[in-house]
C-alpha cells in the first residue's frame, strides 16, 4: 500500500516561530503537494513539486516556503506563523500518470 | 473560484438508503475524481471517471460523468453507518495534465444514521 506520512498530527505554536511540516512517501512518485483545509473554503493548494529540487506555486503560496531536497521528502515551512495560518495541513503525492493523489492523515496546527 | 462545486453541502439519511451527491465544474477536464474524508483524517481517494466516459462502478459506488453539462454525480448505494463522512470531486485544474495537481470542491458532508 502507498503510504504518506506526516510527521505531526498536531502542533501548537506561537506567533512568530518558525514552523516546518513534513511529509515522506514511499511508492517514489514523482509529484507531491500540499493543501491547506479550512472550514467553508475547501482544500486550497499551497505549492507542489514535479521532481527534487523543483517546486511550483499553487493558489496561496504567500508565507510558506517548500523543500524538497529528496525524492520522497517534501517539507511546508512557515517562516513566520500567524494566527491565520491556523489550519489542516494535508500532503499528498501522485505518480503522475493517472493523477490520482494520495494523502497523508493530516497536520493540525493551531498558532496562539 | 472553484472548479468544482459539490450539492449538497451536508445530506442525511438512513441506513440502507441510497446517496446521491452532485458535482459542477467550469473548464474542459481530462479525468473527475472522488474523494472520501473521515473527520480529522485525510482524504482518500474512491474513483477516477475520464472524460470520454459517462458511467463507472466501483462496489457500492456509481459515478456519472456529462461533459455536456459539467456535471457529475456519485451514488452510493445500500449505504451503511461506516459511509459516514465528507465526499468531494475534484478536477484537473487547466484540463490539460493529467499530474495530479487538482482542484476540490468543498464537499458534502454525508451522515448515515443506523
Amino acid at each position: 500500500d502507498v503510504k504518506v506520512t506526516q510527521s505531526s498530527r498536531y502542533l501548537v505554536k506561537r506567533t512568530g516561530e518558525k514552523v516546518f511540516l513534513e511529509c515522506v512517501q514511499d511508492m517514489d512518485h514523482e509529484n507531491m503537494f500540499w493543501y491547506r483545509q479550512d472550514p467553508g473554503l475547501g482544500l486550497r493548494l499551497i505549492y507542489f513539486s514535479y521532481d527534487v529540487k523543483m517546486k511550483e506555486k499553487g493558489d496561496i503560496p504567500e508565507g510558506y516556503s517548500v523543500s524538497r531536497e529528496k525524492k520522497e521528502r517534501f517539507s511546508l515551512i512557515l517562516e513566520s506563523a500567524s494566527t491565520n495560518q491556523t489550519s489542516m495541513y494535508l500532503c499528498a503525492s501522485s505518480p503522475g500518470v493517472t493523477g490520482e493523489l494520495f494523502f497523508g492523515e493530516g497536520s493540525r496546527l493551531t498558532v496562539l | 473560484s472553484q472548479q468544482g462545486e459539490e450539492d449538497p453541502q451536508a445530506l442525511s439519511i438512513q441506513e440502507g438508503e441510497n446517496a446521491t451527491m452532485n458535482c459542477s465544474y467550469k473548464t474542459s477536464i481530462n479525468n473527475l475524481q472522488w474523494y472520501r474524508q473521515n473527520s480529522g483524517r485525510g482524504l482518500v481517494h474512491l474513483i477516477l471517471i475520464r472524460s470520454n466516459e459517462r458511467e463507472k462502478h466501483s462496489g457500492r459506488l456509481r459515478v456519472t460523468l456529462d461533459t455536456s453539462k459539467k456535471s457529475s454525480s456519485l451514488l452510493i448505494t445500500a449505504s451503511r453507518a461506516a459511509d459516514t463522512a465528507s465526499y468531494f470531486c475534484a478536477t484537473d485544474k487547466r484540463g490539460g495534465g493529467s499530474q495530479g495537481n487538482l482542484i476540490f470542491g468543498k464537499g458534502t458532508k454525508l451522515s448515515v444514521k443506523p
